[in-house]
């Protein structure tokens, strides 16, 4: 069964460091999104991206954040100055259409 | 506010002991709503997509149901394999976005 797949698992960083963590949705789905989760926290939407472009947008994705879709496969998403409190897991998800999002495993990042 | 209240927070349950897990919510119209498993350190697993009340959608023991104000889970003979985070999720229309809930812990016990 077709799955999304997250590198790495696991990525520690230091504070100020630019991050990219890597995605690979399912191979017919056109839609994708980031999502995180701060440790015992909601599920929190970060943005979607459709046709080579920020489709919608929450206000926790400011200027450090950014998406790409740097090939047929890949989506990614780079955090440019990182923070202490961007520590979170971050969730990859992809959709056929917008409905039914299916989410990958995910990357927890830390930040020290 | 789009919001999502999941109740209760966490549930403790013995093998066979059926019960139901509860997700209220407020939405500006209502697109779908979306029942996900979550395991510890591992991404939320799709279960069910409801669309409009009355709706009903049924895997294994698990059935969804769906009303103007709220969603059950059912949970028919649990075995331990199915304690995890049951989270709810929300889409309004034209939006993208998924709103969670902050899930319900459940813990089967043999």
């Amino acid at each position: 069964e077709p799955e999304v797949t997250q590198t790495p698992s696991h990525q520690v960083t230091q504070m100020g460091q630019e991050v990219i963590l890597r995605c690979v949705p399912i191979s017919n789905h056109l839609y994708f999104y980031w999502y995180r989760q701060i440790l015992g926290q909601k599920v929190e939407f970060l943005v979607s991206f459709y046709n080579n472009e920020i489709s919608e947008k929450s206000e926790i994705f400011d200027d450090q954040f950014s998406v790409e879709r740097p090939d047929g496969s890949n989506f990614t998403l780079k955090i440019r100055s990182t923070k202490l409190e961007d520590s979170a897991m971050y969730f990859c998800a992809s959709s056929v259409a917008t409905d039914t999002q299916y989410f990958g495993p995910g990357t927890r990042l830390t930040v020290l | 506010e789009d919001q999502v209240t999941q109740s209760p927070e966490a549930l403790r349950l013995q093998e066979g002991e059926s019960s139901s897990l509860n997700c209220s919510y407020t939405v500006s119209g209502l697109r779908g709503l979306f029942w996900y498993r979550q395991d510890p350190g591992k991404g939320p697993e799709f279960l069910f997509t409801l669309y409009s009340a009355g709706e009903e959608k049924e895997k294994e023991r698990l059935k969804a149901t769906l009303t103007k104000k709220e969603s059950f889970l059912h949970i028919t003979a649990p075995k331990p394999e199915d304690s995890a985070t049951y989270l709810c999720a929300v889409q309004a229309r034209n939006t993208d976005k998924l709103i969670f809930g902050t899930g319900t812990r459940l813990q089967v016990f043999p």
